[in-house]
Parts: C-alpha cells; structure tokens; sequence
C-alpha cells in the first residue's frame, strides 16, 4: 500500500532564515505530488504541483519554490522566509488520470517569528 | 477555470441529527467529486466520492448525492455523533483538483 510521509513535523523558524520541507511517497511510481498551504482556520490553498521528475507547475507566485529530485520525492523551499509564510504545508499524492484522487501527508507546521 | 462554493461555513448540530453541507462548482465538465474530513491538526481525509455517471452514493451514515443539471452535490450525514466534529472539505475535478472553503461542523452532545 502507499505511504507518505514529511518532515519536520513541526519547525519554527525567523523571519529571513531559509526553509527546506520533504515530501516521500512510497508504494507506488510516477505520482502526481502536490504541495498546499492552509493557513490558521483556512481552506486549502495549491502551490504546486508535479506530474514527473523535474516537473514543476506554480499555482501561486510568492517566495517559495518546488523540486522533484526523484520520482517519489518532492521538496518545498525558500530562501528567506516571511510572516506570511506561516502555516501547515501538506503534501500530496495522486495517481492522475481522469479523476484525481488525492491523499494527503501529515503535515509540517511552520511558525514563522 | 472551474471554481467551487461550499456552505454554509459553520453548521452546529446536536448530536442524533443530520447534516448537509452543499457545493456548486462552475464548469460542467468536471468529472470528479471527493469529499474530506480534516479533524484538528490533522492531515485532509478522503471520506467519500463521487463520479459524474452516478447520482448518488453511500457509505454507512455519509451519502453524497450529485445533480448534474445544477452543478452541485451534496455530503449527508446522519446520526451525527461528537467524533464528526471536523473541517469538511468538497472538491471537484476537471483538469486539477479544486477544493471549497470548508465547512466547521459542530455535533453538539
């Protein structure tokens, strides 16, 4: 069966300071991955996502960034954080198709000070 | 691009009663409609969907019912207990997925 996975969990971090959040998925290949941000008590806001390796599509300008080094990895980053960065960033897997269910990870939440 | 509307935002009910939470989504297309739970500090999870070829589905107390005419579903729940308390989140599905604000639920004991 599929697993995924993030890491940290949790991170606090200053305003300015870099970021850098995994995403893995395991049990299955060439997933679509995605990554949101739901803010405090907020919907589901897409950043992006990848269809393949290298694959990257933004939903959102901002300061952040995507990678997909590996099949089943995807990394979030930026090189200096904002206030406004704060928030539970969720991964995502799916296996695409004509209909696109999508299965969560369980989350980083990031506190910027 | 499709857009989806979801209400109300918060619903309270008491435990034993049901509940609706009802979208309209914009692009008659759309093929594909999940609905999530996402209880505190929790990861989204999927609950229960539907397609496009069919009217309505059940699973236990959920239900989802689908009118394609006027583009919109809906997520029944029944004999709500404490433990529904959660952001519930629909989604509709064209060429990405597209989720609703979320709705708060409420299952007052």
């Amino acid at each position: 069966s599929q697993t995924i996975h993030q890491w940290p969990a949790t991170l606090v971090q200053p305003v300015g300071s870099p970021l850098s959040l995994e995403c893995t998925v395991e049990g299955t290949s060439n997933p679509n991955l995605y990554w949101y941000r739901q803010a405090a008590g907020r919907g589901l806001q897409l950043l992006f996502y990848s269809v393949g390796i290298g694959q990257i599509s933004s939903e959102v300008p901002q300061n952040l960034s995507a990678s997909r080094p590996q099949d089943r990895q995807f990394i979030l980053s930026s090189k200096k954080l904002l206030l406004s960065d704060s928030g539970f960033y969720l991964c995502a897997w799916s296996l695409g198709g004509s209909t696109d269910t999508q299965y969560f990870g369980p989350g980083t939440r990031l506190t910027v000070l | 691009g499709e857009n989806v509307e979801q209400h109300p935002s918060t619903l309270s009910v008491q435990e034993g009663d049901s509940a609706v939470i009802k979208c309209t989504y914009s692009d008659s297309a759309s093929n594909y409609f999940p609905w999530y739970k996402q209880e505190l500090g929790k990861r989204p999870q999927l609950i229960i969907d539907i397609r496009s070829n069919v009217g309505e589905k059940k699973d236990q107390r959920i239900a989802v019912t689908l009118n394609k005419t006027a583009k919109h579903f809906s997520l029944h729940i029944t004999e709500t207990q404490p433990e529904d308390s959660a952001v519930y989140f629909c989604a509709a599905f064209l060429n990405k997925l597209v989720f609703g604000a979320g709705t708060i639920l409420r299952v007052k004991s």
